[in-house]
């Protein structure tokens, strides 16, 4: 999307290293949701922040509001890690929420 | 965790007929939303309701498109008449406030409008 912009568009990474995903805002986010969309097409929730950071077990988020953008590390990438990653942010405090164009992740053994 | 439960996963319909797409949403939320995922694309909103009514929807939700949670039951939307072009996943999604929350997303139902 134009308001969210997600990079890269697709990514490869060998089994066992890392990477960072990242996601830009064109105007101020409020709040902000990284999401696991599965080959089955099923939302797995990852994390939801304002402002800040968040980690559990290999992922890791953070949120900066002042340069509107968030980055969703991945430490250790495991073949399950793959995936297409979407972030997707409530802009202008509004009951909406705006999605990013996803980051195809595919991590090769 | 919360979870969102949409029903049917997957809903196969003629053309022109009417589908309704069901949701149940995470218990005490009150603000409710539907999304529409075409195949390879990403999300985009259709429309967020609370208490009864529709508060916002976006262009794509077109006349043909109608929402409602009645008694607080499931959120529903409906289509009717249905058109090739609703093919895609619809997700629905519930918060409790609606502003500064986390959104819940359900699995999504898989619409295929032959």
């Amino acid at each position: 999307g134009d308001k969210v912009k997600q990079s890269p568009s697709a990514l490869s990474l060998q089994e066992g290293t890392n990477s960072a995903l990242r996601c830009n805002f064109s105007i101020a986010a409020t709040t902000v949701q990284w999401f696991l969309q599965n080959p089955r097409g099923s939302l797995i929730n990852l994390f939801y922040l304002v402002p800040g950071t968040k980690e559990n077990g290999r992922l890791k988020s953070a949120f900066d509001s002042k340069e509107s953008y968030s980055t969703l590390h991945i430490r250790d990438a495991q073949l399950e890690d793959s995936g297409t990653y979407f972030c997707a942010a409530e802009l202008n405090s509004n009951n909406r929420i705006f999605f990013g164009d996803g980051t195809q992740l595919v991590v090769k053994p | 965790g919360p979870k969102v439960l949409q029903i049917p996963s997957h809903q196969i319909i003629d053309m022109g007929q009417m589908v309704t797409l069901n949701c149940d949403p995470v218990s005490n939320h009150l603000y409710f939303y539907w999304y529409k995922q075409i195949l390879g694309q990403q999300m985009e909103f259709l429309v967020n309701f609370y208490n009864g009514k529709v508060m916002e929807k976006s262009k794509l939700f077109k006349d043909q498109f109608s929402v409602e949670r009645p008694d607080g039951s499931y959120f529903t939307l409906k289509i009717q008449p249905t058109a090739l072009e609703d093919s895609a996943v619809y997700f629905c999604a519930s918060s409790s406030t609606g502003w500064g929350t986390e959104v819940f997303f359900g699995k999504g139902t898989r619409l295929t409008v032959v």
